[in-house]
């Protein structure tokens, strides 16, 4: 079966850095997924991670280690409108045969950033 | 460019109904997939279309069903609905149907049933 854990909140000051890991237990990993929700909005794409090691996007750094089942997404400079929940999503190739790109997703860590 | 549309964005039913909802991908894209989020949760998988078959379906009941169609917009219908079905229902487009592709959010309808 596949199991993904995320911290359900976390709080971080505004300027500062924060750092949300995410661990995945799956029988046929293909790649992970990082993603923005505000409340009551749809979720925004923020990296795409299939390779060990990081991927740096503006203010926004993802990095991956296949063989621990681990993966953390990294904000830095954080500003007011950082305040969301990020969701970390895994791709299964177990499941279907690989004929799917479904996503399995943990449940979000919400982030609140104060001033 | 337009991205991933659905329609309506809320809707309210009763225990009982049946309920459509709609979903146009982004432009060139094949693939739809369909997700439901609960208050509190990440979203979780229903079903995935590609070039109108269905590629994939998960552990929901057969209440729920979809459909592609030629243009490649989509639709979910829920047959006898419960309150466990009060849900975000998220549509997502990609350009293919498999591979690690990302896929691309809808703003979501907001299904409420009392």
């Amino acid at each position: 079966g596949q199991n993904i854990d995320q911290p359900t909140e976390m709080t971080a000051t505004e300027g500062a850095i924060v750092q949300i890991n995410c661990t995945y237990q799956t029988s046929g990993f293909n790649g992970l997924f990082w993603y923005q929700q505000h409340a009551g909005e749809a979720p925004t794409f923020l990296s795409y991670n299939v390779l060990d090691g990081l991927e740096e996007k503006g203010r926004f750094s993802s990095f991956l280690s296949r063989s621990k089942g681990y993966s953390y997404l990294l904000l830095k400079e954080l500003q007011m409108k950082d305040s969301a929940s990020y969701l970390c999503a895994v791709r299964d190739l177990r499941e279907y045969g690989g004929a799917t790109n479904k996503l399995i997703f943990g449940t979000g860590t919400l982030l609140a950033v104060q001033p | 460019d337009a991205g991933v549309t659905q329609s309506p964005t809320h809707l309210i039913k009763t225990r009982g109904q049946h309920v459509t909802l709609r979903c146009s991908p982004i432009s060139g894209h094949k693939s739809v997939s369909w997700y439901q989020q609960v208050l509190g949760q990440g979203p979780q998988f229903i079903f995935q279309y590609y070039e109108k078959e269905e590629r994939g379906r998960g552990n929901f009941p057969d209440r729920f069903s979809a459909r592609q169609f030629p243009n490649y917009s989509s639709e979910l219908n829920v047959n006898a609905l419960l309150l466990g079905d009060s849900a975000l229902y998220l549509c997502a487009s990609s350009v293919g149907g498999a591979g690690a592709e990302t896929q691309y959010f809808g703003p979501g309808t907001r299904l409420l049933v009392l």
